[in-house]
């Protein structure tokens, strides 16, 4: 599976847009890009994945480059719950049991 | 949705002891599960994929004896911590991929273990 660059960290205010970029220069034509995030001491969740279009839910919106080499996961008004570690991830196929393998993240912290 | 239930979510025991960890599917089969460790302000380490009805293939560096695990139903998967010692101490995260999805919204994982050993 490609690997992916994210930012250590970043900030953002309460009731903002948080966009969150992360970077797949060598993402294949057959990966997706999955976001997950993780709230301490607890499970990683999901947020939304997507191949080439971009992908919108009630959580997130997804924007994925034409060249797809890199992604921004747009979270449109964060609230304090928002503050999470974010897990950009590019895995092969929708289907089967193929493994996540979570790099570094980016911990956004929401500010009041 | 699809909901992984994972238990004991916290537990200490005594260095030498074993200790074992369940994660069950609740509301689908699962072939597949996951098993990652996550140290303090690091990232999930994925430690292997259990199979059911067939051995577990372990990550590199991940010792097979030392960390047992048994899928013998669809819907259950257990990790156990053999001789537990203080650097096993750690947060035990279970992941599920269910056996039939259609457009897949990526696996579920359970709440986690922290793990201590004293």
């Amino acid at each position: 599976d490609a690997k992916t660059t994210q930012p250590p960290s970043m900030d953002c205010a309460e009731g903002r847009a948080a966009n969150l970029p992360c970077n797949h220069s060598t993402i294949s034509g057959n990966e997706y890009v999955y976001w997950y995030r993780q709230i301490h001491s607890q499970g990683p969740q999901y947020i939304i994945h997507g191949l080439k279009n971009n992908e919108t839910n009630e959580m997130a919106s997804l924007i994925i480059t034409e060249d797809r080499k890199s992604s921004t996961l747009i979270l449109p008004h964060a609230t304090l719950r928002d503050t999470a570690v974010y897990y950009c991830i590019v895995r092969g196929g929708i289907q089967g049991a193929q493994k996540l393998v979570f790099g570094q993240g980016t911990r956004l912290t929401i500010n009041p | 949705g699809a909901v992984v239930s994972q238990h004991p979510s916290r537990v200490i025991c005594k260095s030498g002891t074993s200790v074992k960890i369940e994660c069950r599917s609740l509301d689908f089969q699962a072939t597949t599960m996951f098993w990652y460790r996550q140290f303090p302000k690091q990232s999930l380490m994925l430690m292997a994929t259990s199979n059911e009805g067939s051995k577990a293939t372990y990550e590199q560096g991940v010792e097979k004896d030392k960390f047992l695990i048994n899928h013998a139903s669809l819907t259950l998967s257990t990790l156990t911590v053999t001789s537990a010692h203080p650097e096993d101490s750690s947060f035990y995260i279970c992941s599920a991929s269910p056996k039939l999805r259609g457009e897949n919204y990526g696996y579920t994982f359970g709440s986690g273990t922290r793990l201590t050993v004293v």
